[in-house]
């Protein structure tokens, strides 16, 4: 099993819908959640980061970690074409720091059309 | 823009040869790590340097190996290259006590 699972779709949604990517882990150890996104054949951009449960927004787009279910998503709101691009999501195990090693999910790529 | 570089661009290479990819990050970045992603995949954890010393390492073998520089550059060394380290190949630097800010990667092909 790995550590960190995550759906490859790939994800078509149109224009202005609200999306919603997840991910799933193994270890109730892990402390520091990220979201990443990554256009093609370029390097993986930080979109957000957190360490506790709950919500965290910032503009249209929301983190979640549920740490009881091991449970992580994003949510796009009003997503628009430029959105579109391969999420990942990524966790970093308890001890490191948010500066530790980070353990990806495959990553799942989403296709916002007009 | 991260401010986190990374050469060459892609390269091309035959089995067998070594290559040395080649990372600069920001002033003050003390810690840097470097990720294999193969295609449809996520990165894999390679290894990660603070301040000069290794500091923890992925199940990757020994023929792949490291430096950082006091100038905050760091290096990836892969010997003996084989069919399956075709990957993009991203270094990641942190300044203190803040995230991993990823470089635009090597695209390493191994014929």
């Amino acid at each position: 099993q790995k550590e960190v699972e995550q759906d490859p779709g790939p994800l078509s949604v149109p224009e202005g819908a609200i999306v919603s990517l997840n991910c799933t882990y193994s270890n109730s150890a892990f402390q520091y959640f990220m979201w990443y996104r990554q256009y093609s054949r370029k390097g993986p951009e930080l979109l957000m980061y957190t360490y506790s449960s709950g919500n965290k927004e910032d503009g249209r787009f929301t983190a979640q970690v549920d740490k009881s279910s091991k449970y992580i998503s994003l949510f796009i709101r009003d997503s628009q074409p430029s959105d579109s691009a391969t999420y990942l999501c990524a966790i970093v195990p308890h001890g490191s720091g948010n500066t530790g090693k980070l353990i990806f999910g495959q990553g799942t790529t989403l296709q916002v059309k007009p | 823009e991260t401010g986190v570089t990374q050469s060459p661009t892609h390269l091309i290479k035959t089995r067998g040869q070594q290559v040395t990819l080649r990372c600069s990050s920001q002033s003050g970045h003390n810690t840097v790590s470097w990720y294999q992603q193969a295609l449809g995949q996520g990165p894999q954890f390679i290894f990660q340097y603070y301040r000069e010393e290794e500091n923890g390492r992925g199940n990757f073998p020994p023929r792949f190996s490291g430096l950082q520089f006091p100038n905050y550059s760091s290096e990836l060394n892969v010997n003996a290259l084989e069919l399956d380290d075709s990957a993009l190949y991203l270094c990641a630097s942190s300044p203190p006590g803040d995230t991993q800010y990823f470089g635009p990667g090597t695209r390493l092909t191994v014929l």
